[in-house]
């Protein structure tokens, strides 16, 4: 079966300073991978999105940047991070164009 | 106007209850829908999925699909408190890119009491 991990699961970070999530699929090969960000009584943003190894595509543009090096990772990252980067930040995957599944999310306070 | 509309709620109910949560939508070229239940500080579980007009159940999970009416519902029947999370409505229309974008409505809370 299917198994998707993020981390960390929660981070504060000061404005101004970099930022790396991670999250890593397995049991699936080729997923598409996907970074949504949910702010606090809001629904669920889509940020980027990669349907293979070195492509990503951007929804929003904004200063956090992705990348996918290998099959089953996908990295959000930034070098300076604002305060209305707070969130949660989710990635999921998918097989092709159908149902998206979840990862456990990480929380991000910026301070 | 919003490509899809969600009951907000919040939504209260006894245990035992059965539960209807619904969503419309405007754009007739969603093809794929699903119901997705979130925990407090958790990610969206994927609940239901649907391709086609109709009927679907899993256990006490009924979902809903009425593309000539562009609704769908999410029927929960003999409802628990382990039930109770905001219950989430998404849709992807899909063909012609090798991606599915989902779109997703605002969410409903709902909460069982015991």
């Amino acid at each position: 079966s299917q198994t998707i991990h993020q981390w960390p699961a929660t981070l504060v970070q000061p404005v101004g300073s970099p930022l790396s999530l991670e999250c890593t699929v397995e049991g699936t090969s080729n997923p598409n991978l996907y970074w949504y960000r949910q702010a606090a009584g809001r629904g669920l943003q889509l940020l980027f999105y990669s349907v293979g190894i070195g492509q990503i595509s951007s929804e929003v543009p904004q200063n956090l940047s992705a990348s996918r090096p290998q099959d089953r990772q996908f990295i959000l990252s930034s070098k300076k991070l604002l305060l209305s980067d707070s969130g949660f930040y989710l990635c999921a995957w998918s097989e092709g164009e159908g149902e998206q599944y979840f990862g456990p999310g990480t929380r991000l306070t910026v301070t | 106007q919003k490509e899809v509309e969600q009951d907000p709620g919040p939504l209260s109910v006894p245990e035992g209850a059965i539960v209807s949560l619904n969503c419309t939508y405007s754009n007739s070229a969603f093809q794929y829908f699903m119901w997705y239940r979130q925990y407090s500080r958790k990610g969206p579980e994927l609940l239901m999925y649907t391709y086609s007009s109709g009927n679907k159940e899993d256990g006490r999970f009924t979902a809903q699909v009425d593309k000539s009416s562009k609704y769908i519902s999410l029927f929960i029947r003999d409802s628990q408190p382990s039930d109770s999370a905001t219950y989430l409505c998404a849709m992807i229309y899909a063909g012609g890119t090798s991606y599915g974008k989902l779109t997703f409505g605002q969410g409903t809370i709902l909460t069982v009491h015991p």
